[in-house]
């Protein structure tokens, strides 16, 4: 079945330590995105990407990384930087369609710091 | 992206029609209107969206305001599994250059 997988459900990580998470499509997808989610919240824009190779910042892009290598991966790596990781991550993909690009999501990740 | 206002919060009967509201005022000739949701825990999950006429699909209904300004999602027969998080938002077609934008959604409850 067509989809995005992301992986680890669930990461602990210790402070100090860079940790990555990887998201996985295999829809055929241009575009991929990453989001992070607080308890109670909506979604935040951390970085997007259109096409290989290439990236943008979204508005929390702050302690994190991510790379565009191949067409279905975009893996985000929450480095030490980032002050307050603990949070539920998501990853998501949608065409470029004109008739309005749908996005579509993963189930997310779990990150905690210990 | 417009700007979306919904109500924080909803109840419905389980059974009867769930009608959320969306506010999108600014809305530009070119922005689409979409519809996700949220079950706890769980990644967004796509509804169903529209450019300015009513949309419907096996989900829910979407209906659009002559002047594009306002929109409704009806869930027709709402169940204990449609509690969840429903975010409105507003975007352009060509997509690549901004992704989504969340704001905090109407969270309904479905009463049995």
């Amino acid at each position: 079945d067509g989809g995005i997988t992301q992986s680890p459900k669930y990461l602990f990580r210790k402070e100090g330590q860079n940790v990555t998470l990887s998201c996985e499509q295999n829809l055929n997808h241009d575009a991929m995105y990453w989001y992070r989610q607080d308890p109670g919240q909506g979604l935040r824009l951390i970085y997007y990407s259109q096409i290989v190779n290439d990236f943008q910042k979204g508005d929390i892009a702050e302690g994190y990384s991510v790379s565009r290598e191949k067409k279905e991966s975009f893996p985000l790596t929450v480095t030490s930087a980032q002050k307050n990781p603990t949070a539920f991550y998501l990853c998501a993909s949608s065409t470029t369609s004109v008739s309005g690009n749908t996005i579509y999501f993963g189930e997310g990740s779990w990150l905690t710091v210990v | 992206d417009a700007k979306t206002t919904q109500p924080p919060s909803m109840d419905c009967a389980e059974g009867r029609a769930a009608n959320l509201p969306c506010n999108h005022s600014t809305i530009s000739g070119n922005e689409y209107v979409y519809w996700y949701r949220q079950i706890h825990s769980q990644g967004p999950q796509y509804i169903i969206h529209g450019l300015k006429n009513n949309e419907t699909n096996e989900m829910a209904s979407l209906i659009i305001t002559e002047d594009r300004k306002s929109s409704t999602l009806i869930l027709p027969h709402a169940t204990l599994r449609d509690t969840a998080v429903y975010y409105c938002i507003v975007r352009v077609a060509s997509a690549g250059r901004r992704a989504l934008t969340f704001g905090s959604g109407t969270r309904l409850q479905v009463q049995p």
